[in-house]
């Protein structure tokens, strides 16, 4: 399996833009995470998916932050209309299961995406 | 809500030294605890898992201790080499919500 895939890279645009990033977990996984890392604040669960229905998306910081997991190998985080305080690296990650039993409970990371809002 | 801390948030040694890193956890009902590194600009790679029912784990020259009842958890990083350096960080998931919770990691240099 070639891992978590995300795109883009690395994202650079004007305050006000909509701003769309993808993730395409480990193909079996049931869990899928965004989470958003800073220097301030470190890595913040923004939201997860449990069998592509989402589970807790306590973390998502405002009405401007989205996610949907339209199917099992696909999920999009969006962000309408962006401010500069969104310039973060976005992380999208996927495991196999929840149950202690199960030797499934990886955590497998994406590369990130680096978004930078001017 | 469960909160994780690493101590020392930076650490600075010679090549060759052997290491420890710590985190600690407020809530002890866990199901595991992940460790990961992160090399600078690039995303988080998994080191070594102990499941809730495990003392500890060991990949190579890294070994993880996990003591639930006193809520924390070392890294041991054995003959430490340049190559280490990185920022480690751990992960809890609890009990429940099967949401991990990172620490705000351990930044380590190894110098020649």
């Amino acid at each position: 399996d070639a891992g978590v895939i995300q795109s883009p890279r690395h994202e650079v645009t004007e305050m006000g833009q909509e701003v769309t990033l993808r993730c395409k977990p480990i193909s079996g996984h049931d869990y899928l995470f965004w989470y958003r890392q800073t220097m301030m604040r470190g890595l913040e669960l923004l939201i997860y998916f449990n069998n592509n229905v989402p589970i807790d998306d306590s973390g998502m910081p405002e009405d401007r932050f989205s996610a949907k997991m339209p199917n099992a190998s696909f999920s999009t985080l969006k962000i309408q209309p962006s401010e500069p305080r969104d310039s973060a690296v976005y992380f999208c990650a996927s495991k196999q299961g929840a149950s202690p039993g199960m030797g499934a409970n990886v955590l497998t990371f994406g590369a990130g995406s680096r978004l930078t809002v001017l | 809500k469960q909160e994780v801390t690493q101590i020392p948030a930076a650490l600075s040694v010679p090549e060759g030294e052997n290491l420890v890193l710590n985190c600690s956890f407020t809530d002890s009902a866990i199901y595991n605890l992940q460790w990961f590194r992160q090399d600078p600009g690039k995303g988080l790679t998994s080191l070594l898992l102990i499941q809730s029912s495990q003392r500890e784990q060991t990949s190579g020259r890294l070994n993880a201790s996990l003591d639930k009842s006193s809520g924390r958890s070392t890294l041991y990083i054995a003959a430490s080499q340049p190559g280490d350096s990185a920022t480690y960080l751990c992960a809890v998931t609890s009990g429940g919500s099967y949401i991990p919770t990172f620490g705000r990691g351990t930044s380590l240099i190894v110098h020649p």
